[in-house]
């Protein structure tokens, strides 16, 4: 059974620093584009960064030069590292399984089909 | 840069079919097929309920179904239920190897 386990999330001031994790089961985290996703309170959901499965990154403008994301394969492990948080950080952050696969001659990607339950970063003084 | 536009809410009772929008322009979600849906009931984590446009990942209703026409895709739910009162959102893989949601709807069952 495939399962996404989100930990690390707190309280924290304006311009310091926190470590999500994301702890996968039922699949090896390597082998798929993995994301991390987030939604602040009572507001819509952001895409925040991916880590494709060959190692490259990408993030959103908003978390560019201050988030990185990585992952431990023989931990199947993958991490959020947020550095000088402001408090438009605060949200529920969400680590999410991005499924690539192609059948038929018609690749499909770009859609989540795993979800962790989320966990609470909130960034305040 | 990219963005999909959604209505706020839509409404219906319960055995009625509704139908959310999802705009984008002609150069993304005009050209290419990596919309998504999700179902957000409140207080949960997303939910997979459409991906490519139109298809539906193993355990979800018939009843949901997508579509696209030029720059909007649609999501119809139909013979709605109570249980599908919850936010939804659509999403796009964009030709910059980023994702964007849109802005959610509310759907509620009268």
């Amino acid at each position: 059974e495939v399962q996404l386990v989100e930990s690390g999330g707190g309280l924290v001031q304006p311009g310091g620093s926190l470590r999500l994790s994301c702890t996968a089961s039922g699949f090896a985290v390597s082998t798929y584009f993995m994301n991390w996703v987030r939604q602040a309170p009572g507001e819509g959901l952001e895409w925040v960064s991916v880590i494709y499965s060959g190692g490259s990154t990408y993030y959103a403008d908003s978390v560019k030069g201050r988030f990185t994301i990585s992952r431990h394969n023989s931990t199947n492990t993958l991490y959020l590292q947020m550095n000088s948080l402001r408090t438009e950080d605060t949200a529920v952050y969400y680590c999410a399984r991005e499924n690539r696969y192609c059948s038929g001659g018609t690749c499909f990607l770009g859609s989540f089909d795993y979800w962790g339950q989320g966990i609470l970063v909130t960034v305040s003084s | 840069q990219f963005a999909l536009t959604q209505p706020p809410s839509v409404s219906g009772s319960p055995g009625q079919s509704v139908t959310i929008s999802c705009t984008g322009t002609s150069s993304d979600l005009g050209t290419y097929n990596r919309l998504s849906w999700y179902q957000q009931p409140p207080g949960t984590a997303p939910k997979l309920m459409i991906y490519e446009v139109s298809y539906r990942p193993s355990g979800v209703p018939d009843r949901f179904s997508g579509s696209k026409s030029g720059n909007t895709a649609s999501l119809t739910i139909s013979g709605l239920q109570a249980e599908d009162e919850a936010d939804y959102y659509c999403s796009l893989y964009t030709t910059s190897s980023t994702y964007v949601f849109g802005p959610g709807t509310k759907v509620t069952v009268l």
